[in-house]
């Protein structure tokens, strides 16, 4: 199994749709966990970090399963400016992160 | 502030060539990382520093070297640049290193080698 995996898309919603995106992690000590958000030609940044018992800002919400090591990210009400690659992050036994490859979301009017 | 800051925006090397990779951060982070995004990867990890004087190996540091200048610089540097070092480079910042801390990026460089 690859570190982190996810689907890379892309996923191609209208306006107003609900969304969900999955990512699977190998490493069963790992301890913390983030989605980041990456537009097209731009930088990462933090979306949401993830919290065992899941965590919601605004439309969008964060679920994590230890035992099955999956984590999700669920957006609600989808807008035009959710365009963007989703990455979801895992450490690596101490500090270091694992990055997956993204899954890309498209929200058209 | 202008948070992680990294110079140049592009550049374009032949094989062989050096060049050096500048990335400074004004939010008094103590650690600091390079990246690499290839197409169809995530990012990976080049090199990180912990803290002001400390450097260590990433997931792929072949090809590559660090300094750690001070506390706001971190540069990454192709001694003898490879078509395989073609990439998007990004420096990120964290306060401390911790887990679960939030790493901030720099805008990042791409880097073509010819």
């Amino acid at each position: 199994r690859k570190e982190v995996e996810q689907d890379p898309g892309p996923f191609n919603v209208p306006e107003g749709a609900t969304v969900a995106f999955n990512c699977t992690y190998s490493n069963s000590a790992s301890q913390s966990f983030f989605w980041y958000r990456q537009d097209c030609r731009k930088e990462p940044k933090l979306l949401m970090s993830v919290y065992s018992s899941g965590n919601e800002d605004g439309r969008f919400t964060a679920q994590l399963n230890r035992a099955s090591q999956y984590i999700s990210l669920l957006i609600r009400d989808s807008k035009l400016s959710d365009s963007a690659t989703y990455l979801c992050v895992v450490n690596k036994g101490g500090t270091a992160l694992i990055f997956g490859k993204g899954t890309t979301l498209s929200v058209s009017s | 502030n202008a948070g992680v800051t990294q110079t140049p925006k592009f550049q374009v090397l032949k094989t062989g060539q050096s060049m050096t990779l500048q990335c400074a951060q004004d939010m008094n982070h103590n650690s600091m990382y390079w990246y690499r995004q290839d197409p169809g990867m995530g990012l990976r990890l080049i090199y990180y520093s912990a803290s002001e004087g400390t450097t260590d190996k990433g997931e792929v540091p072949n090809g590559y070297n660090v300094s750690r200048l001070n506390k706001r610089e971190f540069s990454l540097r192709l001694e003898s640049a490879a078509p395989s070092q073609t990439s998007v480079y990004f420096c990120a910042s964290t306060r401390t290193g911790g887990i679960g801390e939030t790493q901030y990026f720099g805008p990042g460089t791409r880097l073509l080698v010819l």
